[in-house]
């Protein structure tokens, strides 16, 4: 079955610090991956996405994700976190029949940023 | 332009009373999903909508959760004889055509059941 896991559930940087939050998924075919940030009392807004091509993915607010086929891994990183990045964080893999459909979520990882 | 729009924001209800989530999708996006968060169970998928093909109702957690989807746009999501563990943030999302587009999230209707 297809499933997504988040191991960390709280993560704290200082503002200017480099962030990695990771991501491991369980999928048996090419996967569709996205990665989501969730602030408090609003929807998911999309960050990146993965569908084919360059492993290297580049996304809003200076994030990027790094598909690891090997791995079985979707890292999301930025080099330098500002205290607006502060919020929960999804990763997600596309999953269904000829393609993607639904999400399949990870736990997601709640992100503090310290002045 | 305007995005995936839910309303109500809020609702509360008492135990066993029927309630109706409404979402407006994207222009033009022909699939529509709705997805449940909650705190025990994170984030679950519930129903999909493409096109005029038979909803994906997989995810549907019991046969009192009910979707349709009116005209291809507007969705209603209905909870009949609500219990306490439906309380939720319910997530509506919409995606255009194709498998290389994204799904796009509404703010969520915060369902408690009192």
């Amino acid at each position: 079955a297809q499933s997504v896991t988040q191991p960390d559930i709280h993560i704290t940087v200082s503002e200017g610090a480099s962030l990695e939050l990771r991501c491991n998924y369980s999928y048996g075919a090419t996967p569709y991956l996205f990665w989501y940030v969730q602030s408090p009392g609003q929807g998911l807004q999309l960050l990146l996405k993965y569908f084919s091509g360059d492993t290297l993915v580049q996304g809003i607010k200076g994030f990027e994700a790094e598909f690891k086929r090997s791995q079985s891994s979707f890292n999301l990183r930025n080099p330098s976190v500002h205290w607006s990045d502060a919020a929960e964080y999804f990763c997600a893999v596309g999953a269904g029949p000829g393609g993607y459909n639904k999400l399949i979520f990870g736990a997601g990882t709640r992100l503090a940023v310290h002045p | 332009g305007a995005g995936v729009s839910q309303s109500p924001s809020n609702k509360v209800t008492e135990k066993g009373k029927d309630v109706e989530l409404r979402c407006d999708p994207i222009s033009g996006h022909t699939a529509l999903y709705w997805y449940r968060q909650s705190l025990g169970q994170g984030l679950e998928f519930l129903i999909y909508f493409q096109g005029n093909s038979a909803p994906d109702k997989s995810g549907l957690p019991s046969d009192r959760f009910s979707a349709e989807r009116t005209g291809g746009s507007v969705s209603t999501l209905t909870i009949q004889r609500t219990q306490q563990e439906d309380s939720a943030v319910y997530l509506c999302a919409s995606r255009k055509g194709g498998n290389n587009q994204p799904q796009h999230f509404g703010d969520g209707t915060r369902l408690s059941i009192l």
